[in-house]
């Protein structure tokens, strides 16, 4: 499969541990999103990079949020001292990057994060 | 901040009805994409429209965008069973997308 994979599908924590999601883009993707979705809602834009180099956070991403692309191929989405509210589908998508405004986003399956 | 909104947030349809969702958004935009998704899936791209009063057809699918690129559409001619998900629109205004809330259509056979 040559799709965007995620890993772990589902995590299931205690509040106030730390947690690591892990996202696989499509190979020669330059552009990797991260987003967040709650039930009932569509999914809300969190921070994307282009490579390696990350472009732009939304304020949704407080400062126990924090995401890396460090060789520009596979993502890394840490939240640190978990709270209940952060429980939430988290997605990743990705895109080719070398146009704008025809850039078309593929998601992964997603992380399920349930904070008891 | 730019938004998205969505409506109907819910429709129930009998297998073979026709099933419309609207999109506005409160800025123009350069793009919008809609997405389906199936219940415990993931977004699946479904269709990109660019330019202003574009319409773009899918088999049952019938894609709209608005004149002045602030509103958008969705058609699905006589539903099918699988049909059945969450549609969303998503505004492209720059880098990132903002998604509706989406509408759950769901369908009686």
């Amino acid at each position: 499969d040559t799709g965007v994979s995620q890993d772990p599908r589902h995590k299931i924590t205690k509040r106030g541990q730390n947690v690591t999601f892990r996202c696989d883009p499509i190979s020669e993707h330059n552009r990797l999103y991260w987003y967040r979705q709650t039930l009932g809602q569509g999914p809300e834009f969190l921070t994307y990079f282009q490579n390696e180099a990350q472009l732009e956070k939304s304020r949704l991403l407080s400062d126990r949020f924090s995401a890396e692309r460090p060789k520009g191929s596979f993502s890394t989405l840490e939240i640190q001292r978990t709270e209940q509210g952060d429980s939430a589908m988290y997605l990743c998508a990705s895109s080719l990057g070398l146009a704008t405004i025809t850039d078309t986003q593929y998601f992964g399956p997603g992380t399920r994060l349930t904070v008891l | 901040g730019q938004q998205v909104m969505q409506i109907p947030q819910y429709q129930h349809v009998q297998e073979g009805e026709d099933f419309t969702t609207y999109c506005n958004s409160s800025t123009t935009l350069s793009n919008i994409q809609w997405y389906k998704q199936r219940p415990g899936g993931h977004p699946v791209f479904l269709i990109q429209l660019v330019k202003s009063g574009e319409v773009k057809k899918q088999k049952r699918l019938t894609f709209q965008f608005g004149e002045a690129k602030k509103n958008s559409s969705l058609h699905i001619t006589a539903t099918q069973t699988t049909d059945v998900g969450t549609y969303f629109c998503a505004g492209n205004a720059g880098n990132m997308l903002t998604f509706g809330g989406g509408t759950r259509l769901m369908v009686k056979p």
